[in-house]
């Protein structure tokens, strides 16, 4: 069984484009999370998604978006990209409907660097 | 506001003694835990879990205790061998609108000597 997938795995942008970023979640798997990782902060949650509904958002502003498709794909758009979003962005897939008490797994991110 | 804390940022241990993570929370309301591993260039992968019913649960050479009552929970890794060094994460669950909400700490980066 193919594990989550993340693309781009490497992007740099500058201060003020938006970008997107995309996650396939192992097959079955109907939850996908999206986590911010800085260093000293750990995983910082931004939201997660459930059969195409965001059910659950973290304390990011609205420039952090992200939707999900029927196929259960995800993607997270961030706007007007600012210095401090430079970060690992993670996505998480989970095949329970609860979506966090089982295991969640992780892909292997997107590094993304803001200049 | 920081819900979970790993408040050392980093542990170094010889190889073949046990390394102990620890672990504090403010929420009294989680009610399962988890330790994730993460290696570089790679996304963190379950490790152990424990529910807050339990104060122990084993697997292999890996141990979780909970204390409930200090908001306290650790992971032991006994013996350590060189390919435990990765940054470890413990994350903590409440319920809430009929699924779980996951919050992780910010990491221990430990570091198995050999």
């Amino acid at each position: 069984k193919a594990g989550v997938t993340q693309t781009p795995r490497y992007l740099i942008k500058t201060r003020g484009q938006q970008v997107t970023l995309s996650c396939s979640p192992i097959s079955g798997h109907r939850s996908v999370s999206w986590y911010q990782q800085t260093p000293g902060q750990g995983l910082q949650f931004l939201f997660e998604y459930f059969s195409e509904t965001q059910r659950n958002k973290g304390n990011f502003p609205g420039r952090f978006s992200g939707r999900q498709f029927s196929n259960s794909r995800s993607e997270m758009n961030v706007s007007t990209l600012e210095l401090g979003d430079s970060a690992l962005y993670l996505c998480a897939s989970s095949s329970q409907p609860s979506g966090g008490a089982e295991e969640q797994f992780f892909g292997p991110g997107t590094r993304l660097t803001v200049l | 506001d920081q819900q979970v804390k790993q408040n050392s940022p980093s542990l170094s241990v010889q190889e073949g003694r046990i390394s102990i993570l620890n672990c504090d929370y403010t929420n009294s309301m989680f009610d399962y835990f988890l330790w994730y591993k993460k290696y570089p260039a790679e996304g963190p992968t379950f490790l152990i879990s424990i529910s807050s019913i339990k104060d122990k649960n084993e697997d292999g050479r890996f141990t979780v205790f909970l204390n409930k009552s200090a908001k306290h929970l650790s992971l032991h890794i006994v013996p350590s061998q060189p390919g435990d060094s990765a940054v470890y994460f413990c994350a903590a669950s409440v319920g809430s609108g009929g699924y779980q909400k996951v919050t992780f700490g910010t990491g221990t980066k430990l570091q198995v000597i050999p």
